[in-house]
């Protein structure tokens, strides 16, 4: 988790209420990922970020969205929560990506519970 | 439909036994594959990355395999020790872009 710390580790919230989890890194990698993880799912990606401003969608991106303005932070909104949102979300970076992809470091995650 | 495997049963082995961890995958031709252990609450860490020109990788007591022609990895524990019980997740890159497809994972409990 080095390197790596997401905000809030916990949040509780009513359905329909806006949310926005904070992804921080100090490693200034290039790239940064959300990613949920529920059980009989496991890890999904939902958006990535390749540079300040360029994010791309990934696998269950609906109903998120992102926004990098700075090398160390990437945001995740969820602009109107739902019980389906109810999850462990997880930041990662990595250094590179394409053809000389490296391994991602995983941020501690955040549990969200949607009510 | 693409799919990544892992055996969704836990593995449970003795204490000094070889673990050997399964992942299988279709309709991917990933560059590479990678994988992962995570602990109870917790992210994910990363263990090895091996490439589609390798045949097998070794760090310490871990040993990663990755055969194309079957679509698999096998990822071994030897000389396993209780600390190493955790989920083992592995990853593939589907399209050389850094976007991951995890699998399920793999839950072992090494019993002293």
């Amino acid at each position: 988790d080095a390197g790596i710390t997401q905000s809030p580790r916990h949040k509780v919230t009513e359905t329909g209420t806006p949310v926005t989890l904070r992804c921080h890194q100090t490693e200034n990698h290039r790239y940064m990922y959300w990613y949920r993880q529920d059980p009989g799912h496991g890890l999904r990606l939902i958006h990535y970020s390749y540079g300040v401003k360029d994010t791309d969608k990934g696998e269950v991106s609906d109903g998120y969205s992102v926004s990098r303005s700075k090398t160390e932070d990437f945001l995740l909104t969820l602009e109107s929560a739902t019980s389906s949102q109810t999850s462990v979300y997880f930041c990662a970076i990595s250094g590179s990506s394409g053809a000389s992809s490296y391994e991602q470091y995983f941020g501690p995650g955040t549990r969200l519970t949607v009510t | 439909s693409q799919k990544i495997e892992q055996n969704s049963e836990a593995l449970n082995i003795q204490e000094g036994k070889t673990a050997t961890l399964t992942c299988n995958y279709t309709n991917y031709s990933p560059a590479y594959l990678q994988w992962y252990r995570q602990d109870p609450g917790r992210g994910p860490v990363f263990l090895l990355l091996i490439r589609e020109n390798e045949k097998e990788k070794r760090k310490e007591r871990l040993k990663v395999t990755f055969d194309t022609t079957l679509k698999q990895s096998l990822f071994h524990i030897t000389a396993s020790q209780p600390a190493d019980s955790a989920t083992y997740l592995c990853a593939l890159d589907s399209s050389n872009t850094g976007k991951l497809i995890f699998g399920q994972g793999t839950t072992l409990q090494v019993k002293p």
